[in-house]
């Protein structure tokens, strides 16, 4: 079954603990996506990677680290999570990143920073 | 920032009635697309219509585009209860990022 997996799916932590979320797609797809879902805010693009190696900021990085070693990985890192990063994270991929692409979308993994 | 603006944030109908979300943004685009998100889950794309295209069937959807405007219009016809979801615009003006609107939270009672 084609998909979009995320994990952890629930997170809670501490202020300054380094985490990792990670995401992966079967699809071969080129193009993934990390977003972060806010009440009032809707979804806001963290980053993206056109491609294996390649990565760039969206809207809201800071605070953030990806890496796209493997094209089905695409891990989003809190390197020292503040409360201000409780929110809803999505990661999406899409084929690439041409005009005609969706993009699917995980599950989501609600986070929580004491 | 936001690119997407939708309109209502919130609707409430009954079931058999038609429901109509809209949804602005503020630059030139490639493509709008509409997304729809039950609670807390993943979002699922439901159409996507080229900045070429003035309306575009799916199903019960219907979404128009007014590049002169800049604005989008989805259209939900004869709303079953199984529609209750947000919906969301998203916009891809082909500098690799899709920018999503805040959405809108329809209820369909049956």
């Amino acid at each position: 079954e084609a998909q979009v997996t995320q994990n952890p799916r629930y997170l809670i932590t501490v202020t300054g603990k380094k985490l990792t979320v990670t995401c992966s797609q079967n699809m071969n797809h080129e193009y993934m996506s990390w977003y972060r879902q806010d009440p009032g805010l809707g979804l806001r693009q963290i980053y993206y990677s056109m491609n294996v190696e390649v990565t760039d900021k969206g809207d809201v990085p800071e605070g953030y680290k990806v890496s796209r070693k493997e094209k089905r990985n695409f891990p989003l890192i809190l390197e020292s999570p503040s409360p201000n990063q409780t929110s809803l994270y999505f990661c999406a991929s899409s084929e690439d990143r041409g005009e005609q692409e969706t993009q699917y979308f995980g599950p989501g993994t609600r986070l929580l920073v004491l | 920032s936001q690119q997407g603006e939708e309109d209502p944030q919130a609707l409430s109908i009954q079931e058999g009635e038609n429901a109509t979300m809209n949804c602005s943004y503020k630059t030139s685009i490639n493509n709008l697309q509409w997304y729809r998100q039950n609670s807390g889950r993943g979002l699922v794309h439901l159409i996507l219509i080229r900045s070429n295209e003035r309306e575009k069937h799916s199903g019960r959807l219907r979404v128009t585009l007014d590049t002169s405007k800049k604005s989008s219009s989805l259209l939900i016809t004869a709303s079953r209860a199984a529609d209750t979801a947000s919906y969301f615009c998203a916009t891809d003006d082909n500098t690799g990022k899709l920018i999503f609107g805040q959405g809108t939270t329809l209820q369909v009672k049956p």
